[in-house]
């Protein structure tokens, strides 16, 4: 596609449920990023997958939190036994190449509340 | 670690006024900065960036960023705003490493009234 595509754009669950968010990075694009904005807060980096290699999850807040990624296509974040903390924009970005990796491009974000 | 300060949560101004968004940085490493812009209902988009060379870079819509060292300053400017750019601004920077993920600030709030 022509842009980082998100599903869904909103997503409602109950406190205790699990969810899984879906991200399509721009074609050829090895490096995709997730990232979550919490309300009147600046975004947060969660995961960073590059091509093939082990992705660099250190910014994930808890083991309630993983995603994955097929080769360097779709990646699904997925929360599990979510919390109301963690209600916020999920934002995934995809950037191409070692020098041009530094210009991320983003998708519009899945907003999740949960109740 | 880095970090990002946006001194200003949210800033009104009348249209053609100028307008200056404060972005500071913290960093031990050289730094690639980033601004970012967030339409009502879309996407973050890239407005402009520094990578090197000139520390003075320019938008297509006219804002217009320095990059200031001495200061760890990148403060974002334009001489006359229209309503169009009324946004969401968010200052980032990047150490370029193997990762090159963005630390974000906050964010500023710009609101543009006729």
């Amino acid at each position: 596609g022509a842009g980082v595509s998100q599903s869904p754009s909103n997503k409602v669950t109950e406190k205790g449920k699990d969810v899984e968010l879906r991200c399509d990075p721009i074609s050829g694009h090895t490096a995709l990023y997730w990232y979550r904005q919490r309300l009147g807060q600046g975004l947060e980096f969660l995961i960073y997958f590059q091509g093939n290699s082990a992705p660099d999850k250190s910014g994930l807040p808890s083991d309630r939190f993983s995603a994955e990624r097929t080769g360097e296509s779709v990646s699904t974040l997925t929360i599990q036994r979510t919390q109301q903390e963690d209600s916020a924009v999920y934002l995934c970005a995809s950037s191409s190449g070692r020098v041009l990796r530094l210009e991320q491009f983003f998708g519009p974000g899945t907003r999740l509340t949960v109740l | 670690a880095q970090s990002v300060t946006q001194l200003d949560s949210q800033v009104p101004v009348f249209e053609e006024a100028p307008v200056e968004l404060r972005c500071n940085y913290s960093s031990s490493v050289s730094v690639y900065l980033f601004w970012y812009v967030q339409y009502p209902n879309q996407g973050l988009q890239l407005l402009l960036k520094y990578l090197s060379g000139s520390t003075l870079v320019e938008s297509i819509n006219g804002f217009e960023a320095e990059f200031n060292k001495s200061q760890t300053s990148f403060h974002l400017r334009k001489p006359s705003v229209h309503i169009s750019d009324t946004a969401e601004y968010f200052c980032a920077v990047s150490d370029g490493g193997s990762q090159g993920n963005l630390i974000f600030g906050k964010g500023t709030k710009l609101s543009v009234k006729p």
